[in-house]
């Protein structure tokens, strides 16, 4: 069975900085590409990063303006999301999510159950 | 970037109906559609992908249609355990620039 298990959220002051992991089990993980997602509370999911298998690849939203970086380490089955000069527009829960497979274009097949953020004072 | 855009807002249906969601792309994306279901406090459950093909597990009574820039989910018989947002995705644009629609809440009537 597919499992992701996000981790790392919690409560930042403005411009400040945070790492989210993401536990991935029950699939080859360094096969397949991997994404964040994110949902503000109350509002509809915005896509946020996605990195390929290798790490060759890696693409952002343009609304991250360079903030964010993504990577993986296929050793340990992880994503991680590191997230600098938080804002309070960045509050949401995030997602790990991936395809079921390893063609593109992709859809997500799996979700994690999501890590809150939340940036306040 | 492809701007996705979703009606009604809100759907009011009694259980046992029909419900029709719809989902407009601002430009083609071939049948490269999805559709997400989203239950409070739930992460978002994938239902149907290239347009018209139900996800594993996921009941007769949701059917997927369209190709382009316009797109229908269908919930032929609505159970308690359909009332949820549901979300269309395009997944088209690579290098990968995945947007979301806004959403239809579909609730009791």
């Amino acid at each position: 069975e597919v499992q992701l298990v996000e981790s790392g959220g919690g409560l930042v002051k403005p411009g400040g900085s945070l790492r989210l992991s993401c536990a991935a089990s029950g699939f080859t993980f360094s096969s397949y590409s991997m994404n964040w997602v994110r949902q503000a509370p109350g509002k509809g999911l915005e896509w946020v990063s996605s990195i390929s298998s290798s790490s060759s690849y890696i693409y952002y939203a343009d609304s991250l303006k360079g903030r964010f970086t993504i990577s993986r380490d296929n050793a340990k089955n992880s994503l991680y999301l590191q997230m600098n000069s938080l804002r309070a527009e960045d509050t949401a829960v995030y997602y790990c999510a991936s395809p079921a497979g390893t063609g593109v274009p992709y859809y997500f097949d799996y979700w994690g159950q999501g890590t809150l953020v939340t940036v306040s004072s | 970037e492809i701007v996705m855009t979703q009606s009604p807002a809100t759907l009011s249906v009694s259980p046992g109906e029909r419900a029709t969601l719809s989902c407009r792309a601002s430009q083609s994306v071939s049948s490269n559609l999805a559709w997400y279901q989203q239950k409070p406090g739930q992460a978002p459950r994938l239902l149907i992908y290239r347009a018209s093909t139900r996800a594993t597990d996921i009941p007769a009574r949701f059917s997927g249609s369209g190709s382009g820039t316009e797109f229908t989910l269908t919930i032929s018989s609505l159970q308690s355990e359909d009332f949820a947002v549901y979300y269309c995705q395009q997944y088209n644009n690579w290098p990968p620039l995945f947007t979301f629609g806004p959403g239809t809440k579909v609730d009791i009537k």
